[in-house]
């Protein structure tokens, strides 16, 4: 059984398009991130949710915009494509809502191409 | 605010060498501190943490970080690599006073297990 699954794996799209890119967790935790990792691996936290509730929103463009349905799910919506959007997203889930020092169980990761 | 530095970017080692991944971090309040390694085209995955008490931590796979207070340094070690230790790894620490657990990544380190 997968922990958290990601779809698309690979998405590849035309400048201006709007996308989403789905993540799935069964592991029963309460708290979901969505990071970025650009073309030098550099890896930045964008969002997080707690119970749905959103906890972290890091200087994001307002393009992108999650959405959580329930506490298994946490999607990413990114409107009007860019080219600098181009890099991988990772989704991630940790146990509890106050741990800082939580593992954090990652999905494998959705490579986003923009032309 | 915390920042922390990765201070090689490759390494490159024998097989069966031992070897050390450099990490540095600053940060005003105290952290949590962990390393995450991650294989090609997968997420990551977590190799150890500190969290509080005995300054060397022991991960999977063989490995072992210790946590140096005074300089600040959480390096880790593994006394003898193989082929499959290939990979890149993040070091990343995150302030005990977070209830979001917001995690500061490094740069990584790709380590490059030669034949």
């Amino acid at each position: 059984d997968t922990a958290v699954s990601q779809t698309p794996k690979y998405l590849v799209t035309q400048m201006g398009n709007d996308k989403s890119i789905k993540c799935e967790q069964n592991l029963g935790h309460d708290t979901m991130y969505w990071y970025k990792q650009d073309s030098k691996k550099f890896l930045k936290i964008m969002f997080s949710y707690n119970n749905k509730e959103l906890i972290i929103n890091e200087t994001v463009p307002n393009r992108f915009s999650p959405k959580s349905p329930d506490k298994a799910h946490l999607n990413l919506h990114i409107n009007s494509l860019e080219l600098g959007d181009s890099a991988v997203y990772f989704c991630a889930s940790s146990q509890g809502g106050s741990g800082s020092y939580n593992e954090q169980f990652f999905g494998p990761g959705t490579r986003l191409t923009v032309l | 605010a915390q920042s922390v530095t990765q201070l090689d970017s490759q390494v490159p080692v024998f097989e069966e060498a031992p070897v050390e991944l450099r990490c540095n971090y600053s940060s005003s309040v105290s952290v949590y501190l962990f390393w995450y390694v991650q294989y090609p085209n997968q997420g990551l995955q977590l190799l150890l943490k500190y969290l509080s008490g005995s300054t060397l931590v022991k991960g999977i796979n063989g490995f072992e970080a210790e946590f140096n207070k005074s300089q600040t340094s959480f390096h880790l070690r593994k006394p003898s690599v193989h082929i499959s230790d290939t990979a890149e790894y993040f070091c990343a620490v995150s302030a005990h006073s977070s209830n979001t657990g917001k995690l500061i990544f490094g740069q990584g380190t790709t380590l490059q297990v030669k034949p």
